[in-house]
């Protein structure tokens, strides 16, 4: 058990909505980095937040956005859903920000109807 | 460019050694992981190497490191049934300003141990 939680752990939505997961950190660790995962393929990474502020992003769309909160939890959001938005979404804490070892949660399972 | 590529499959016999290997291509990764997916879970951190080291053992695992060729291996001992997952590596790219807090992986390689 790494001590990251993620909820919810599945959701369904459709086409067009919006949507809002949650991550809690290890404690002591003061960074979340967010990833998606496609079936049968590695996780991409989507952003990373280090003390409230976002500290890298990859190559995904404005309308993914995250926020951290002074306890380092962080939400991702999503908004106009795609079906192609369909993965699992998984974050990691870290304590630094940067590519300090990384430890995952359990995932959101996110089904785009 | 970052790019990380691992085969996609291997099948072993309980109690033999299975070795996975990986090659990345950004040489200003400093260190290289790899992590192991049950199906259904997140990914669990199994082991990591400094990108100055050649080897790294852990218990079963042992970590191979080829910088000139950006060749990364696990090699794991005694491979149990319980070992049976998919396993990704991966590496942590800097960018000018020093890293940059992601990893990028491979698409993983599904471990089958056959008892």
């Amino acid at each position: 058990e790494t001590g990251v939680t993620q909820s919810p752990t599945h959701l369904i939505k459709t086409r067009g909505q919006q949507v809002t997961l949650r991550c809690s950190s290890q404690s002591g660790h003061n960074t979340v980095s967010w990833y998606q995962q496609a079936l049968g393929q590695g996780p991409q990474f989507i952003f990373q937040y280090y003390r409230e502020e976002e500290n890298g992003r990859g190559n995904f769309p404005p309308r993914f956005s995250g926020l951290q909160f002074p306890n380092y939890s962080s939400e991702l959001n999503v908004n106009a859903l795609e079906l192609d938005d369909s993965a699992l979404y998984l974050c990691a804490s870290s304590l630094g920000g940067g590519a300090e070892t990384q430890y995952f949660g359990p995932g959101t399972r996110l089904l785009v109807l | 460019g970052e790019d990380v590529e691992q085969s996609l499959f291997l099948s072993v016999r309980e109690g033999d050694s299975s070795v996975i290997n990986c090659t990345y291509t950004d040489s200003s990764s400093t260190y290289l992981y790899w992590y192991k997916q049950e199906p259904g879970a997140g990914l669990q951190l199994l082991t990591y190497i400094f990108s100055n080291m050649d080897m790294k053992q852990d218990q079963r695992l042992t970590v191979l490191l080829n910088k000139k060729d950006k060749h990364l291996s696990l090699r794991i001992a005694d491979t149990q049934t319980g070992d049976s997952a998919i396993y990704f590596c991966a590496e942590s790219p800097l960018d000018g300003s020093g890293n940059t807090g992601k990893l990028i992986f491979g698409q993983g390689t599904t471990l089958q141990v056959k008892p």
